[in-house]
């Protein structure tokens, strides 16, 4: 299977600690996508990569959020100094551009538990 | 408000029957419409997509968009227990870009 991969797929933590997740979006992907979903709603968008580059982040990604692409690979999403109200499902995704209407692939996502 | 409001259900309809699913939305600049669908602990699968208005068809599932009225559909026919999952709307300003989505309905189809 070459779909779109995170890791770990569960996550708890203990409120104030930090975590790191990891996405391997498809191969020759150029973009990926960081979205965080919670129970009951839709993805809401955090930011998004073109190969290394950041081109756009939400305003709901606050100074505890960091994102990085550092080889247009693979990315790390960080969230520092965890709050419970960062308990989601975290969904990456990754397209590629100039092919047509871009479709956007979305790996089974890391769920998040602060306690 | 938000930008794109979605029927949030549940749906429940037995097995054979026509669906449709709808959304909303307020941001005149969404020119590119899309269904995803989810299922349970995974994530959101693309299942059709339209560029402004008009109606899109892809065997038992049918698209349409009219922009005029800020208003999307999604007609499941015949439909099956597989087709059981939450549906997800999705729009953009853009052809590649962030999505924006709506919150989705979750339709059950009983045998």
């Amino acid at each position: 299977d070459t779909g779109v991969s995170q890791d770990p797929r569960h996550k708890i933590t203990k409120r104030g600690q930090n975590v790191t997740f990891r996405c391997d979006p498809i191969s020759e992907h150029n973009r990926l996508y960081w979205y965080r979903q919670t129970l009951g709603q839709g993805p809401e968008f955090l930011t998004y990569f073109q190969n290394e580059a950041q081109l756009e982040k939400s305003r709901l990604l606050s100074d505890r959020f960091s994102a990085e692409r550092p080889k247009g690979s693979f990315s790390t999403l960080e969230i520092q100094r965890t709050e419970q109200g960062d308990s989601a499902m975290y969904l990456c995704a990754s397209s590629r551009t100039g092919t047509g209407v871009e479709t956007q692939y979305f790996g089974p996502g890391t769920r998040l538990l602060v306690l | 408000q938000k930008e794109v409001e979605q029927d949030p259900g549940p749906l429940s309809v037995p097995e054979g029957a026509i669906v449709s699913l709808n959304c909303t939305y307020s941001n005149s600049a969404f020119q590119y419409f899309m269904w995803y669908r989810q299922y349970s602990r995974k994530g959101p699968e693309l299942l059709m997509y339209t560029y402004s208005s008009g109606n899109k068809e892809d065997g038992r599932f049918t698209a349409q968009v009219d922009k005029s009225s800020k208003y999307i559909s999604l007609f499941i026919r015949d439909s099956q227990p597989s087709d059981s999952a939450t549906y997800l709307c999705a729009m953009r300003v853009t052809n590649a870009g962030k999505s924006t989505f709506g919150d989705g309905t979750t339709l059950t189809v009983k045998p």
